[in-house]
């Protein structure tokens, strides 16, 4: 069965380095999402990828963030100065239109 | 505002019972999904079960089964004689057509499920 994987599963950074999260979503899949959850809260959508480029972006995905699709199958988030606060688990999601959201088993990051 | 309520931080059940948690939504869409995903300790996030608006019958799937009453804009996950395995986070989410298909989520009910 088709699967989204992510890399790392766990990353540990200093505050102010930069970090890259790798996302291979499902390959037939059309809309490609990241989302994050602080520990022991909900889960925030960030942002949402079609046809190449951002469709929507949540106000947490600020100009620290960036996203790409740099070959046709991985799907990047880029976090350029980690804070304290970007701590959490960060999930990568891809969907057809009508079906579920198919869910990474997310990358734990840990900003020191 | 809150589009989706989930009311209860944590329930206690005992193995083998079944249990409802509740799951309720505001929007405006005619068009919507509904999703309930199972997060275990471990951290990853299971789907479990998806409900359409237009969708006449209940979702089930196995042991789970939506409880959908669109006119109380409700859509509560029932699982039927509960495991120990059960006990996890478990959050409902909602998918609205014209925001990208992403997903809004509640804030999440802890299951345990007491042997």
């Amino acid at each position: 069965e088709p699967e989204v994987t992510q890399t790392p599963s766990h990353q540990v950074t200093q505050m102010g380095q930069e970090v890259i999260l790798r996302c291979v979503p499902i390959s037939n899949h059309l809309y490609f999402y990241w989302y994050r959850q602080i520990l022991g809260q909900k889960v925030e959508f960030l942002v949402s990828f079609y046809n190449n480029e951002i469709s929507e972006k949540s106000e947490i995905f600020d100009d620290q963030f960036s996203v790409e699709r740099p070959d046709g199958s991985n799907f990047t988030l880029k976090i350029r100065s980690t804070k304290l606060e970007d701590s959490a688990m960060y999930f990568c999601a891809s969907t057809q239109i009508d079906n579920e959201q198919f869910f990474g088993p997310g990358t734990r990051l840990t900003v020191l | 505002a809150q589009k989706i309520t989930q009311t209860q931080p944590g329930m206690f059940v005992q193995e083998k019972e079944a249990v409802t948690l509740d799951c309720t939504y505001d929007t405006s869409d005619q068009s919507y999904g509904l999703f309930w995903y199972k997060q275990p300790s471990s951290g990853e996030m299971i789907f479990l079960i998806y409900q359409g608006s237009y969708d006449e019958q209940n979702a089930t799937e196995g042991r789970y089964s939506l409880n959908f009453q669109k006119a109380r804009k409700s859509a509560n996950l029932v699982i039927s004689a509960s495991q120990l395995g059960d006990s996890a986070m478990y959050f409902c989410a909602m998918r609205e057509p014209y925001s990208n298909y992403q997903l809004i989520w509640g804030a999440g009910t802890k299951l345990i499920i007491k042997p």
